[in-house]
């Protein structure tokens, strides 16, 4: 089982929707929580950290459920520039800290 | 904010030479750099964390013989890819850790290099 997994996707959604991205991780050790957006050919940046009482950043949302161990990201009224890799990101401490990818989930935003 | 940058961004070389991409962190001291690759359509993988003043440390499977890593300065890390064969092509990104920043540790953000896109042919 892989240790951050993701919706596979693609989605493919017209503009304004709303779009939900669903993250698990597995390891009970798991610290810190992050979605980062990666554009193709580019470095991933950070979209938002992801905090237990849940946080929201203008039209994107996340939450944390560490009971579950489930993650996810809500982007609302979704734009034409959101389209974009999504990638579900967990930082471990094991004796060192580790940072651990999802595979993402590539979302298409069209007119 | 923390920056870090990544040269070359792009690079194409024959089978059996070597390439060395550079990392540095721009507006803060990196006391460890973090290198990833990323093949077509697959996540980021860690191959090893680049430790200032001692050696790096590498996942399973990652040849330290092959991917040689110097963190001379608090500021840049090399990343030194050793005989490039096609199956090394790929994306190679950096990353790094601003630690001087308030906050629980473990909760710090990494900044990623622009990463640099190696073609072997």
């Amino acid at each position: 089982r892989k240790e951050v997994e993701q919706d596979p996707g693609p989605f493919n959604v017209p503009e304004g929707a709303t779009v939900a991205f669903n993250c698990t991780y597995s390891n009970s050790a798991s610290q810190s929580f992050f979605w980062y957006r990666q554009d193709c050919r580019k470095e991933p940046k950070l979209l938002m950290s992801v905090y237990s009482s849940g946080n929201e950043d203008g039209r994107f949302t996340a939450q944390l459920n560490r009971a579950s161990q489930y993650i996810s990201l809500l982007i609302r009224d979704s734009k034409l520039s959101d389209s974009a890799t999504y990638l579900c990101v967990v930082n471990l401490n094991t004796g060192g800290f580790k940072t651990i990818f999802g595979a993402g989930t590539r979302l298409f935003v069209k007119a | 904010g923390a920056v870090v940058s990544q040269h070359p961004s792009w690079v194409i070389c024959k089978s059996g030479t070597s390439v060395k991409i550079e990392c540095r962190s721009l507006d803060f001291q990196a006391t460890t750099m973090f290198w990833y690759r990323q093949f077509p359509k697959q996540s980021l993988m860690l191959m090893a964390t680049s430790n200032e003043g001692s050696k790096a440390t590498y996942e399973q499977g990652v040849e330290k013989d092959k991917f040689l890593i110097n963190h001379a300065s608090l500021t840049l890390s090399t990343l030194t890819v050793t005989s490039a064969h096609p199956e090394d092509s790929s994306f190679y990104i950096c990353s790094a850790r601003d630690w001087g920043r308030g906050g629980m540790v473990g909760s710090y953000e990494q900044y990623f290099g622009p990463g640099t896109r190696l073609t072997v042919t």
